[in-house]
């Protein structure tokens, strides 16, 4: 079945320090793929999103590109900030899925902390 | 707005009772679905549903029921609780449009099973 793999962390940064999280998945076919963003307290939110291989997803300073060949979808930014502390989700979503209604499979999510 | 609403946000109960969280959402999604977040576990889905009156099992749905009345509601119930059931409780929602895909998240429910 579907899977997602990613590093579990905790992940420990000082600020303007360079962000990477990888993310690799196994999937038939040509899924979309997504990154969430957890804060604490709150339920996930949307960060980014590719939806075919070789798109770029960006958001907030954040981007991520779907990689086919590598079947990768790695997490990067360049300069981070206290507030990007939070639990980070890869994600990805069959391709012959109803628009994620029948489930996103989740990776375990990696806990970045950003020191100042 | 208000968008995914999930109450109650704590709960604490005792092996084999039984319970109902509730979720709403009110952005007229047709896709409703409920995940449970485990340390070291990532979500797993629980149950969906694609429409009022439709819904299926996702990867983990034993001990769990739902139903979906209207659009706007998708109760979780618990009919005998078990301390395996302790967990964080996530419902969500999204249009279903594969080209607008997003889940929209509540803010969760914290529950205990002594």
């Amino acid at each position: 079945g579907d899977s997602v793999t990613q590093m579990e962390g905790p992940v420990t940064l000082s600020e303007e320090a360079f962000l990477t999280i990888n993310c690799t998945y196994t999937a038939t076919g040509y899924p979309s793929l997504f990154w969430y963003v957890q804060y604490p307290g709150e339920g996930l939110q949307l960060l980014l999103k590719a939806t075919k291989a070789d798109d770029k997803g960006s958001n907030k300073g954040f981007e991520a590109t779907y990689r086919k060949e590598t079947t990768s979808f790695h997490l990067e930014k360049g300069s981070v900030q206290v507030s990007d502390s939070a639990v980070y989700f890869c994600a990805l979503s069959p391709p012959n899925s109803g628009g994620g209604a029948d489930g996103l499979t989740f990776g375990k999510g990696t806990h970045l902390i950003i020191q100042p | 707005n208000a968008g995914v609403t999930q109450t109650p946000k704590f709960q604490v109960l005792k092996t084999g009772q039984s319970m109902t969280l509730q979720c709403a959402q009110d952005m007229n999604h047709e896709y409703m679905s409920w995940y449970r977040q485990d340390p070291g576990m990532g979500l797993r889905l629980i149950h969906y549903s694609v429409g009022a009156g439709i819904t299926d099992q996702g990867e983990v749905p034993n001990g769990y029921n739902v139903s979906r009345s209207t659009t706007e509601d998708f109760p979780l119930r618990l009919l005998s609780a078990a301390p395996s059931q302790t967990s964080v409780y996530f419902c969500a929602s999204s249009l279903g449009d594969r080209s607008q895909e997003k889940l929209f998240f509540g803010s969760g429910t914290q529950l205990s099973v002594l």
